[in-house]
């Protein structure tokens, strides 16, 4: 079945760990993003992508970084993690041939840095 | 850039009756307004959008309404069912651009 998973989806962490967010798709999608979502229920987007080796950071500025070195596969990665990047992300992926630009959402990753 | 106004951000309603929730958008280049739903512990998930040359989109209890001239564009469900109970989002996208701006989020809570 097409979808978008992550894992984990909770993770709770020491401060200066280094972690990577999964995101993987199986619909063939080219365009992935990662948002950030506030406890005050606010998307902000940290990255995007729109194909294999493009990556581009978004309206907000995260210390994360990210890769696309596959279509289907777009892990997040936070080299130190610190208690500011307490929040929950969420992965999505859109599809640009045809009908626009409906993003698919995965069901996110809960991050706590302790 | 685009800027998505979302109100209200709290919605409380009794079971059965309706709920309306409005966004606004700044940039008149947008042309495709989504809107997602996200259920607890899960994605946002779309479940109604409407383009620019239409104005109104109806899909069983939910509706979408689209007034290009005062920018604005609304969410409309009717007879809400406790499980309607949820975080909403509206969107914008100006032609071309593959990166919606979302409004703020309500959420919105039918009391059985």
């Amino acid at each position: 079945e097409a979808d978008i998973y992550q894992t984990p989806r909770y993770l709770v962490i020491g401060t200066g760990k280094k972690i990577t967010l999964e995101c993987s798709q199986t619909m063939g999608h080219d365009k992935m993003y990662w948002y950030q979502q506030d406890p005050g229920m606010e998307l902000h987007l940290i990255h995007y992508s729109y194909g294999v080796n493009s990556t581009e950071k978004g309206d907000l500025s995260s210390e994360s970084t990210v890769s696309r070195i596959r279509t289907e596969h777009f892990p997040l990665t936070l080299e130190s993690a610190r208690p500011s990047h307490t929040s929950q992300y969420l992965c999505a992926s859109s599809d640009t041939s045809g009908s626009p630009i409906e993003q698919f959402f995965g069901p996110g990753t809960r991050l706590t840095v302790l | 850039g685009e800027n998505v106004e979302q109100h209200p951000s709290t919605l409380s309603v009794q079971e059965g009756d309706s709920a309306v929730i409005k966004c606004t958008y700044s940039d008149s280049a947008s042309n495709y307004f989504p809107w997602y739903k996200q259920e607890l512990g899960k994605g946002p998930q779309l479940i109604i959008d409407i383009r620019s040359n239409v104005g109104e989109k109806k899909d069983q209890r939910i509706a979408v309404t689209l007034n290009k001239t005062a920018k604005h564009f609304s969410l409309h469900i009717t007879e809400t069912q406790p499980e309607d109970s949820a975080v909403y989002f509206c969107a914008a996208s100006p032609g071309g651009s593959y990166i919606p701006t979302f409004g703020r989020g309500t959420s919105l809570i039918v009391h059985p």
